[in-house]
């Protein structure tokens, strides 16, 4: 069974430009989330999707979005970015309706804000 | 509030040292904690879990216990490699939640 995959896994942008990146969960997962991993605030959770339908949401800019796909494959994207905004973005995916379960994570994307 | 406290890192050992990473927790109810490992280059993957009190999750010599008394679920291994140089990162997932908390990680450095 593949497991999460993330695309790209490396990407430097320019301070004002927008990103989308990408995340595919395991098969017949449909919880996608989305994680920003930096050395001085750690792992902060971004937002949670389920069936196309953001069900969680944590304490980030209107700038950080996403969306979510009738396939499970999920996008989040980053308007107007900022130097602040380089991190590895982490997407995770769990079983369907399963509460407390574990998370399932992909490699990342690393990017760069230059 | 839901938290996760870890010690600090990093934790520099000598390979075959006995390893012990703290984690407490505040969660109203009954969580389930876990053990996330992430090695250089690569995402997150589970380690262990346990999902109620005094249950021992164990994986790859690892092991954690769920002590509700102190709510604590600190991470041992009796002789750490090399190769178990890694962050490791303490969670817990409240009842009725989908989303996990995590701590802020711990580095981990094994000397040969």
């Amino acid at each position: 069974k593949a497991g999460v995959t993330q695309t790209p896994r490396y990407l430097i942008k320019t301070r004002g430009q927008q990103v989308t990146l990408s995340c595919s969960p395991i098969s017949g997962h449909r919880s996608v989330s989305w994680y920003q991993q930096t050395p001085g605030q750690g792992l902060q959770f971004l937002f949670e999707y389920f069936s196309e339908t953001q069900r969680n949401k944590g304490n980030f800019p209107g700038r950080f979005s996403g969306r979510q796909f009738s396939n499970s494959r999920s996008e989040m994207n980053v308007s107007t970015l900022e130097l602040g905004d380089s991190a590895l973005y982490l997407c995770a995916s769990s079983p369907t309706s399963t509460m407390n379960t574990e998370a399932f994570f992909g490699q990342g994307t690393r990017l760069t804000v230059v | 509030g839901n938290s996760v406290t870890q010690m600090e890192g990093p934790v520099t050992l000598s390979e075959e040292a006995f390893l012990t990473i703290n984690c407490t927790y505040t969660a109203t109810g009954y969580p389930s904690l876990f053990w996330y490992v992430q090695y250089p280059g690569e995402g997150l993957q589970l380690l262990l879990k346990a999902t109620k009190a005094d249950d021992k999750g164990s994986n790859k010599g690892f092991e954690a216990t769920y002590r509700k008394e102190t709510t604590s679920f600190h991470l041992e291994k009796g002789s750490v490699q090399v190769s178990d140089s890694a962050v490791y990162f303490c969670a817990s997932q409240k009842g009725g939640s989908y989303i996990p908390t995590f701590g802020r990680g711990t580095s981990l450095i094994v000397h040969p």
